[in-house]
């Protein structure tokens, strides 16, 4: 119950097209999903996060749609670029009294061909 | 720059040794977390502080502990090391518990074990 599932495990997506990762969860405790972004070497940076009681969240080409009858929620990358290839990671927060957990999905590799 | 500061970037080090790995969290932010990656793979938490305390456990082995001094700074320690335990060990902070899904990450130490 908590897990959070992440597909696909990679994509490859032309430059300019849409890339899409999805993220599934099962607990309904879960007060924060964020997405972080990591480049080869370097450690992950979040990207961008959204409460459950929103159902989209823009910044830029990234957005993310969450859909809470479904505990599902997804990370949509417009007009993909060469410079966007990295890992993605989805995220969920979890704050219960004083225990405060992050659980994090297993990771997209994201791969736009130019 | 994440404003988290790791030490030292690279470490090979042979099976049996000990190592201890250093980290600087973000001005003002109380958390610690400490993550091991190895190659290709997702992010396995290993343990949280909080000002302090250890707050969180999560898959470290009992040959791995960890502490945050008073200054904030922690210390990861790898002892009786093995082939298996060569990855990339990143240390993460946030300000506080209830921002523990903002996560700034710093650069990683990369351990190589041989």
């Amino acid at each position: 119950q908590q897990q959070v599932k992440q597909s696909p495990q990679s994509l490859i997506v032309q430059k300019g097209g849409i890339s899409i990762i999805n993220c599934a969860y099962e607990n309904t405790a879960f007060d924060y999903f964020p997405w972080y972004q990591q480049f080869p070497g370097k450690g992950p940076a979040l990207l961008i996060a959204i409460r459950p009681d929103v159902s989209e969240k823009k910044e830029g080409r990234f957005t993310i749609s969450f859909n809470k009858s479904a505990k599902q929620f997804s990370l949509h990358i417009m007009d993909s670029q060469p410079g966007d290839s990295a890992t993605y990671f989805c995220a969920a927060s979890l704050g219960v009294g004083s225990n405060y957990q992050l659980i994090w999905g297993a990771g997209t590799k994201l791969i736009i061909k130019p | 720059d994440s404003g988290v500061t790791q030490t030292p970037k690279h470490l090979i080090t042979a099976t049996g040794q000990r190592v201890t790995l250093r980290c600087s969290p973000r001005s003002g932010d109380l958390s610690v977390y400490w993550y091991q990656q190895s190659l290709d793979q997702g992010l396995q938490f290993l343990i949280q502080y909080y000002n302090g305390e250890e707050r969180a456990k999560g898959n470290i082995l009992e040959r791995f502990s960890a502490q945050q001094f008073p200054d904030l700074h922690s210390e990861l320690n790898l002892s009786s090391l093995e082939l298996g335990d060569s990855a990339l060990y990143f240390c993460a902070s946030s300000a506080s518990l209830g921002a523990h899904y903002e996560q700034y990450f710093g650069p990683g130490t990369r351990l190589t074990v041989t």
